[in-house]
């Protein structure tokens, strides 16, 4: 049963760069039977999916958020992280990590409990 | 990008009834399409992938049916664990995955 735990800083300074990491237990974040994601919900708003990297090393991101993502894995502590750069007020949200072990389906059927980031000066 | 637009926005129902809810979206997706439930302070929980299939120890009362571009979640017999808010999200056409803006499942 894999467990997802989301960890970085609560507050970040508009224009800087929002750093989140994402600890695995129960499998290995380099199984091909995974592939992991990140998802934000601003406060009172709806999922929007940020990105998702494959046990690969392939990453897909949101064509909205780009240009400002960047998401990787570190195999030797079974993380995977999130950088947003040149954040502004409308990027503060709660930020879930989330994986998929369903082949065919990308879906998210484990999740982080979330961690809000909140931009301000 | 493909819109997912889930209604109604509020659903007021009482325990025991069942409910009915639409995702609908702007091209068609096949069978590729999620649903999760969300409670206030929490992570989204995966209900139903593929469309039909529940995932893992979801109970039989949660069903969900559709193809092509319209698609139902519906929920026999509310217990009041049910309340929440419900997000379909499609996997057809990616990225980027997209997410409908919610359901909230309220108690009459």
């Amino acid at each position: 049963q894999l467990q997802l735990q989301e960890s970085g800083p609560g507050l970040v300074k508009p224009s800087e760069t929002l750093s989140l990491i994402c600890t695995v237990s129960g499998g290995s974040i380099s199984s091909s039977s995974y592939y992991w994601g990140w998802i934000c919900q601003p406060p009172g708003k709806g999922l929007e999916w940020i990105g998702s990297i494959y046990y690969s090393g392939s990453t897909y991101y949101n064509p909205s958020l780009k240009s400002r993502v960047t998401i990787s894995v570190d195999t030797s502590k079974n993380q995977f992280s999130l950088k947003l750069s040149s954040v502004t007020a409308a990027d503060t949200a709660v930020f879930y990590c989330a994986g998929n072990s369903i082949a065919g389906a990308a879906s998210f059927d484990y999740w982080g409990q979330g961690t809000l980031v909140t931009v301000s000066s | 990008e493909i819109v997912m637009t889930q209604s109604p926005a509020t659903l007021s129902m009482s325990p025991g009834e069942r409910a009915t809810l639409s995702c609908r979206a702007s091209q068609s997706i096949s069978s590729n399409l999620a649903w999760y439930q969300q409670k206030p302070g929490q992570a989204p929980r995966l209900l139903i992938y593929g469309t039909s299939t529940r995932a893992t120890g979801i109970p039989a009362r949660f069903s969900g049916s559709g193809s092509g571009t319209e698609f139902t979640l519906t929920i026999n017999s509310l217990q009041s664990e049910d309340f929440a808010v419900y997000y379909c999200q499609q996997y057809n056409n990616w990225p980027p995955l997209t997410f409908g803006g919610g359901t909230k499942v309220e108690i009459k």
